[in-house]
């Protein structure tokens, strides 16, 4: 099986600017999560999409947003974006979504630089 | 809000040496506590996991305590090697409520020859 990819790799933006990140599931998994990344915060869950519908939502502000595929593929979307948006982006995925019943699988992340 | 708190942030030990990583946690709901190992430039991956209905779990060389009253638990690498070289992350979470999971912010492992 394929595992889980992010497209783009790297991105630059500048302030201001809107992104938006793609992510492929391991196929058959359901459930897509999304996490950021930054030395100064370490790992911070941002949302989890599970059958086209957000389930889960960490702390971040509404400039942060998702949606899901019914192919479940996933995308996040920042918006008006900010220097501290600086991060990797990574996104797992796992077949049901139930931590701890199941590994959730990473993929490779997208570096962003905000600039 | 809920916290992790992960000690020490950097970790060097000799080759074959025991390593030893501690969290605590803030939210006394959290009843799943999953281990990170992430490598330079390669993403996070599961390692070991616990559950509050157990104190201790063992694979291998890696070893997960944890201590439900003081909310803390700690990650157990025995017999070093120098592909243990990484950043380990714990993480805390609780699967009966909202499965939101909370990072502790990571320690970088090294493993001296």
């Amino acid at each position: 099986k394929a595992g889980v990819t992010q497209t783009p790799r790297y991105l630059i933006k500048t302030r201001g600017q809107q992104v938006t990140l793609s992510c492929s599931p391991i196929s058959g998994h359901r459930s897509v999560s999304w996490y950021q990344q930054t030395p100064g915060q370490g790992l911070q869950f941002l949302f989890e999409y599970f059958s086209e519908t957000q389930r889960n939502k960490g702390n971040f502000p509404g400039r942060f947003s998702g949606r899901q595929f019914s192919n479940s593929r996933s995308e996040m979307n920042v918006s008006t974006l900010e220097l501290g948006d600086s991060a990797l982006y990574l996104c797992a995925s796992s077949s049901l979504g139930q931590l701890g019943q199941e590994t959730q699988y990473f993929g490779p992340g997208t570096r962003l630089l905000v600039l | 809000g809920e916290n992790v708190e992960q000690h020490p942030s950097t970790l060097s030990v000799q080759e074959g040496d025991s390593a030893v990583i501690k969290c605590t946690y803030s939210d006394s709901a959290s009843n799943y506590f999953p281990w990170y190992k992430q490598e330079l430039g390669k993403r996070p991956q599961l390692i070991i996991d616990i559950r509050s209905n157990v104190g201790e779990k063992k694979d291998q060389r890696i070893a997960v305590t944890l201590n439900k009253t003081a909310k803390h638990f700690s990650l157990h690498i025995t017999e070093t090697q120098p592909e243990d070289s990484a950043v380990y992350f714990c993480a805390a979470s609780s699967l009966n409520r909202d499965d939101k999971i909370i990072f502790g912010k990571g320690t970088r492992l090294h493993i001296l020859p």
